[in-house]
């Protein structure tokens, strides 16, 4: 099984420059989420959606727009990219809010 | 706001002793709590959960939690230390108004010593 594939894995962008991350899952998981990670502060979500047709701020949202396309796809889009945007940004899916939400391997983007 | 605090940024343990992790968390109503593991460079992995009954749960490569509602903590345990349990764990909670949101901590990272 595929799970949670998210492309692409490494990235480089430049200061303005836009992005889009792609996410998606086969597991017919309701609800998906977009982290980013960055040394010494764990994982911060940016957007989740709840289910299909749903989009809501996480913790960090400013600089980013999500599309829950499908129920199957979860983008997170980089309008105008930023130094500060220089992350692991980690896609994720659970089925319900008492189960286990499965990961994607990450995308590593810099900006220059 | 619900948070999760890890107040270690890294555990030293040798090979055989026994391992805690700390967690604790914030949140109004009853907490969904969570362990996850990160090897480098890939993605997080599911522990453990706890949603309700036992306090004392149990869950991958021999790792358990137990559950404290009042000391509002999560910690993360195994009786005997592996090389290769070194790794970073997160601690993660549901949000606190079923919002599905799903709050992590910093990370602690393990190091297991031969």
């Amino acid at each position: 099984n595929a799970g949670v594939t998210q492309t692409p894995k490494f990235q480089v962008l430049k200061t303005g420059q836009s992005m889009t991350l792609q996410c998606a899952q086969d597991m017919n998981h309701n609800s998906m989420y977009w982290y980013r990670q960055d040394p010494g502060m764990g994982l911060r979500l940016i957007y989740y959606s709840a289910s299909e047709g749903t989009t809501d701020k996480g913790e960090v949202p400013n600089g980013y727009n999500v599309s829950r396309l499908n129920k199957r796809e979860f983008s997170l889009r980089l309008e105008s990219a930023a130094p500060s945007q220089t992350s692991v940004y980690f896609c994720a899916s659970r089925k319900k809010d008492n189960t286990e939400a499965f990961f994607g391997q990450g995308t590593r983007l810099t900006v220059v | 706001a619900q948070s999760v605090a890890q107040p270690e940024d890294q555990v030293n343990v040798a090979e055989g002793n026994p391992l805690t992790v700390k967690c604790t968390y914030s949140v109004s109503g009853n907490p969904y709590l969570f362990w996850y593991v990160q090897y480098p460079n890939r993605g997080l992995q599911f522990l453990l959960k706890y949603i309700t009954g036992d306090n004392l749960v149990k869950g991958s490569y021999g790792f358990e939690a137990e559950f404290n509602k009042s000391q509002t903590s999560f910690h993360l345990k195994k009786p005997s230390a592996l090389v290769s349990d070194s790794a970073l764990y997160f601690c993660a909670v549901r949000g606190e108004d079923s919002s599905y949101k799903l709050i992590f901590g910093s990370g602690t990272r393990l190091l297991v010593r031969p």
